[in-house]
């Protein structure tokens, strides 16, 4: 597609649930991030895709948070037993290549209310 | 950590130029400066970036000093639409130490007509 896509825009779930979050990138891009803002605040890396190579999961906060990027395209992100505190804006985004300078393009993202 | 700091906010006057700093004093010599922005409930924008040569785009004007401790990204006729927070970053753009992008607080920038 033209941009990156990220499904759903909005999710509301009831805290301990789990969710998954979904990323489709730019095609052809094959670096992919994960971002999260929570309200009022920057953005935080969570983790980063490239290729076939081992991905960057240094931003995951916790073991109830994992990522897969399946066939190096689209990319989900799963939260487990979810917490008030992941409420926030997951932004995905997608570049050509790792390290070539060039900018990320990100999605509109997806809005998580945990209740 | 970000590496960078930016004043938390600006105002400017629509149509005049929008001049935003950006301190980055222990930037390496490997580390490009980029900018994006992020327009109220909407995914960061690219805007420009540069290494050590001053860069121009159609969107803005990138300004990096000789020792490249600082940059200002200028936004030659400012409208309300450019009213946004503007992030300064530094990256390795090269090799596997490259990728994340590392966000700080931005300057929120107010376009007043």
């Amino acid at each position: 597609g033209a941009g990156v896509s990220q499904s759903p825009s909005n999710k509301v779930t009831e805290k301990g649930k789990d969710v998954e979050l979904r990323c489709d990138p730019i095609s052809g891009h094959t670096a992919l991030y994960w971002y999260r803002q929570s309200l009022g605040q920057g953005l935080e890396f969570l983790i980063y895709f490239q290729g076939n190579s081992a991905p960057d999961k240094s931003g995951l906060p916790s073991d109830r948070f994992s990522a897969e990027r399946t066939g190096g395209s689209v990319s989900t992100l799963t939260i487990q037993r979810t917490q008030q505190e992941d409420s926030a804006v997951y932004l995905c985004a997608s570049s050509r290549q790792l390290g070539t300078g060039y900018g990320y393009t990100f999605g509109s993202g997806t809005r998580l209310t945990v209740v | 950590d970000a590496k960078t700091t930016q004043p938390t906010s600006m105002d400017c006057a629509e149509g005049r130029a929008a001049n935003l700093p950006c301190n980055h004093s222990t930037i390496s010599g490997n580390e490009y400066v980029y900018w994006y922005r992020q327009i109220h409930s909407q995914g960061p924008q690219y805007i420009i970036h540069g290494l050590k040569n001053n860069e121009t785009n159609e969107m803005a004007s990138l300004i990096i000093t000789e020792d490249r401790k600082s940059s200002t990204l200028i936004l030659p006729h400012a409208t309300l639409r450019d009213t946004a927070v503007y992030y300064c970053i530094v990256r390795v753009a090269t090799g596997n130490q490259g990728g994340k992008l590392i966000f700080g607080q931005g300057t929120e920038l107010s376009v007043k007509p």
